[in-house]
């Protein structure tokens, strides 16, 4: 079946660098993606990778694929106050013009 | 120069009222979607649209009905709304190809009395 599976929540402190995992189930994925929706707005594309990459990198954001165990993380270097919303992992269909949604993972920046 | 509107930004109605979502994209996207994100911030697709091809995710009940006089346009008409349609509604849009990256609405956020 499809699925894709984030925690709900992660703490960090304030510039230290936060990791959000996510983990997928199907193997014909074109483009992971994520997401981030601060509070009271919409979802704004952060980043995505395609299946046959491994890595992207973009300023403090840092993008790991590793399609054998179907795990993508997304880092966030030097984590800010700014960085405080949910994070929404998503991966691509070839088959049709649907993602799969994670149910978001909470980002919580402590002092 | 937004690239996806929605209106109205927020909704308040009564039970069993009937009631309309607009959704305008200026990209030239040929696919677009409605989301639904309850109060738990689950993200659920109600559907997408795509050159006259409507995908419907079956869980929607058939009060929910979109309408696309354009490619530009797809707004969310609701009928008889219930308590449980309060939620925060999003339309997006994509290319459609198969990088598929979509572009989302501001949301509109729906309370029903």
């Amino acid at each position: 079946g499809e699925d894709v599976e984030q925690s709900l929540f992660l703490s960090v402190r304030e510039g230290d660098s936060s990791v959000i995992n996510c983990t997928y189930t199907d193997s014909s994925s074109t483009y992971l993606y994520w997401y981030k929706q601060e509070p009271g707005a919409g979802l704004q594309l952060l980043t995505y990778i395609f299946s046959n990459m491994d890595m992207k990198q973009d300023q403090r954001l840092t993008v790991l694929l590793n399609k054998k165990d179907k795990h993508l993380s997304l880092r966030i270097a030097d984590t800010q106050t700014g960085d405080s919303a949910i994070y929404f992992c998503a991966e691509s269909k070839r088959s049709n013009y649907q993602l799969i949604w994670g149910a978001g993972t909470k980002l919580i920046i402590k002092p | 120069d937004t690239a996806v509107s929605q209106t109205p930004k927020y909704l308040v109605t009564q039970m069993g009222n009937d009631k309309s979502i607009k959704c305008e994209q200026n990209l030239g996207h040929d696919t677009m979607y409605w989301y639904k994100q309850d109060s738990k911030k689950f993200l659920k697709i109600m559907f997408s649209y795509n050159n006259k091809e409507l995908i419907i995710n079956e869980t929607v009940p058939n009060r929910f009905s979109p309408k696309s006089p354009d490619k530009a346009h797809l707004n969310l008409h609701i009928n008889s709304l219930e308590l449980g349609d309060s939620a925060v509604y999003f339309c997006a849009s994509s290319t459609g190809t198969i990088e598929e990256t979509q572009y989302f609405g501001p949301g509109t956020r729906l309370l029903v009395l």
